[in-house]
Formats: structure tokens, sequence, C-alpha cells
């Protein structure tokens, strides 16, 4: 059963628009992620929330911002998308940030850029 | 840096034969936490399984792996395979540190056939 929930569960856009994507967990969590999975099916971190708080930035162009409004909360803005963001973005959670925490997976968005 | 390698990206096999996806990891720190991940078709990415200890075995759902730190290996095996364990095997490294990060390998599709 679901409890990391993601919207839209697909988006088609233009190159240089802005898209927003939407995520919301019910397990009760402290961290939050954004990974980001490529055609090939490579799955890559983005980003990392701990209770609100950015603690993993990786190497991810500028036009990526998270928005955290609480732990529950964890969005992404793409501003100006480009051919290459074409992805699925799997939002995650998972009850704490140490080494063997178990992370649970939204269903993802497909974002296909045009 | 960390790194995870899987070296069969697609592996095809008759059903009730036995199962072994490779993963050898990289990483600098010496009590690494290793994970496979597996993902069917249209689902999100859930856990299998997990292990910290060197040489012990770990199992779940009918699949096991040990991690050898000697080898930096914990590949996945299964006795029998079924039709239903059709789907993409990610397996991950949390490198050390309190970040929740993983670092996955680049997937293995795990065809079962009739």
């Amino acid at each position: 059963e679901t409890a990391v929930f993601q919207t839209p569960n697909y988006h088609v856009t233009q190159v240089g628009n802005e898209v927003s994507f939407n995520c919301k967990q019910t397990l009760g969590h402290d961290t939050m992620y954004w990974y980001k999975q490529d055609s090939k099916k490579l799955l890559k971190i983005m980003f990392s929330y701990n209770n609100k708080q950015l603690i993993v930035n990786e190497t991810v162009p500028r036009r990526f911002s998270p928005q955290s409004s609480d732990k529950a909360h964890l969005n992404l803005r793409i501003k100006s998308v480009e051919p290459e963001d074409s992805a699925v973005y799997l939002c995650a959670s998972s009850p704490d940030r140490g080494a063997n925490t178990e992370v649970f997976f939204g269903k993802g968005t497909r974002l296909t850029v045009v | 840096g960390d790194s995870v390698t899987q070296t069969e990206g697609l592996v095809t096999l008759t059903e009730g034969l036995p199962v072994m996806l490779n993963c050898t990891y990289q990483t600098i720190y010496s009590n690494p936490f290793l994970f496979w991940y597996v993902q069917h078709l249209n689902e999100s990415p859930r856990l299998l399984l997990k292990s910290f200890t060197d040489n012990k075995r770990t199992e779940h759902q009918g699949f096991h792996a040990t991690l050898h730190k000697s080898s930096s290996s914990f590949h996945l095996q299964k006795s029998s395979a079924q039709l239903s364990d059709s789907a993409l095997y990610y397996c991950a490294l949390s490198p050390r540190g309190n970040t929740g990060k993983l670092i996955f390998g680049l997937g293995t599709t795990l065809q079962v056939q009739p």
C-alpha cells in the first residue's frame, strides 16, 4: 500500500517551461528524498531533507529546486526544463537518516520534455 | 568514490532454475550497509533485503544474500525462480554518515520464462 503520494503521475511539457511536482508521505518519517530514474533505469539521488532541512544536495543543475514546508511534504520545482530532464522522478521517505534505514518510494512522476 | 556494480543488465532464465544476480561495491568505509531493492513493472522500488554483518546470510521472501567484505560482494540468490520474480533488481550501498543516501547500481532485469 502506497504511503508516499506523488502528483502528477505524468507530465508532458515543452523545453523552457517550469514544472512542479508534489510529494506527501503519511508514514510519519523524518527524512524525504528525490531520486531521478532515467530512461536506462539509472536511479540516482538528487536531494534529501531531514525535518525540513536540506542534508543532501547532489550535483544537480540549478534549475532544480526542492521545497519542504514540513517533514511530510517535499516538492520539486524545475525552472526551464531541458530534454535531458525527461525521466521518472521518485519521491521517497525513511524513518531516519541512518545508514541502515529503509527507504519507501512513491510511484513516481514521469516527466516528458518535448 | 562510492559505487555499486551490477554486471548483468538482463538475466533470462526458466522457471524453477536458480537465480544469482551479481553485486560488487566500492567504498572507503569499512562497515557499509548493502541493500537489494526490487521494482516490478509499473511499481515503485521496494526493499527486498539488507545486510551489515560480514559473512552472515540474510533472507527474505525466498531470496538470500551474504555480505562478503573480503570480496566487496553482495550477490542475490534464490534456489528456484518463479514467474512472479520477473522484475528489476537494484543493489544499493549506504555510505556511512547521517544522510540516508543510497547509491544504486545500474540494476539487473530478471526475466523468468515458463
